[in-house]
């Protein structure tokens, strides 16, 4: 069974332009959570879907959003771009709202130059 | 506001050796705690989940406790290898809300 699916592995943007993440979950897991891993830094938490719906957001400017597709992949949207953005972006699925285990994909580094 | 810490910072040991990770977390109205594991640069691997109503969980040489009422989790690491050696993070799962992560534990197991 395939796991959580980021893409890309990494992506280079330039200061103020947009970038757009994508991440499949596993088969069956209605929930995605996106979080944001700066270099040398804790996991912080950006945004959870569940069943199509925005559940909770992380203390970010609106500058960052995304959706959650019918098929629950998910799309996480980063717009004009900073340099501080920088940073491991880490999506995980789960079901049932999140009671049960949760799986990460291997994320995607986001470099802003 | 959930708040969830993790003692020791970093850990080195020989080799063999068994040992113990802690999680603590302020907010006992939790539905579940996981702990991962995370390589340099990559993403997070599962290792064990603890449901709200259990007290231990097992995997290989994994085992890890939940004692809820004190705020409290500990990963116990058997005859540790060098193929262990990578940040140790525990989140807690609150209902209707998002994973909250400790800061982590790095683990060098030295040959």
């Amino acid at each position: 069974e395939a796991g959580v699916t980021q893409s890309p592995t990494h992506l280079i943007k330039t200061s103020g332009h947009q970038a757009t993440l994508r991440c499949s979950p596993i088969s069956g897991h209605t929930s995605v959570y996106w979080y944001q891993q700066a270099l040398g830094l804790g996991l912080q938490f950006l945004l959870w879907y569940d069943e199509g719906e925005e559940r909770n957001r992380g203390n970010f400017p609106p500058r960052f959003s995304g959706r959650q597709f019918p098929n629950y992949s998910s799309e996480l949207n980063v717009n004009a771009l900073e340099l501080e953005d920088s940073a491991l972006y880490l999506c995980a699925s789960s079901s049932y709202r999140g009671r049960t285990e949760a799986f990460f994909g291997q994320g995607t580094r986001l470099t802003v130059v | 506001k959930q708040e969830v810490t993790q003692i020791p910072a970093a850990l080195s040991v020989p080799e063999g050796e068994n040992l113990v990770l802690n999680c603590s977390f302020t907010d006992s109205a939790i539905y579940n705690l996981q702990w991962f594991r995370q390589d340099p640069g990559k993403g997070l691997t599962s290792l064990l989940l603890i449901q709200s109503s259990q007290r231990e969980q097992t995997s290989g040489r994994l085992n890890a406790s939940l004692d809820k009422s004190s705020g409290r989790s500990t990963l116990y690491i058997a005859a540790s290898q060098p193929g262990d050696s990578a940040t140790y993070l525990c989140a807690v799962k609150e209902g209707g809300q998002n994973f909250v992560f400790g800061p982590g534990t790095r683990l060098s197991v030295l040959p």
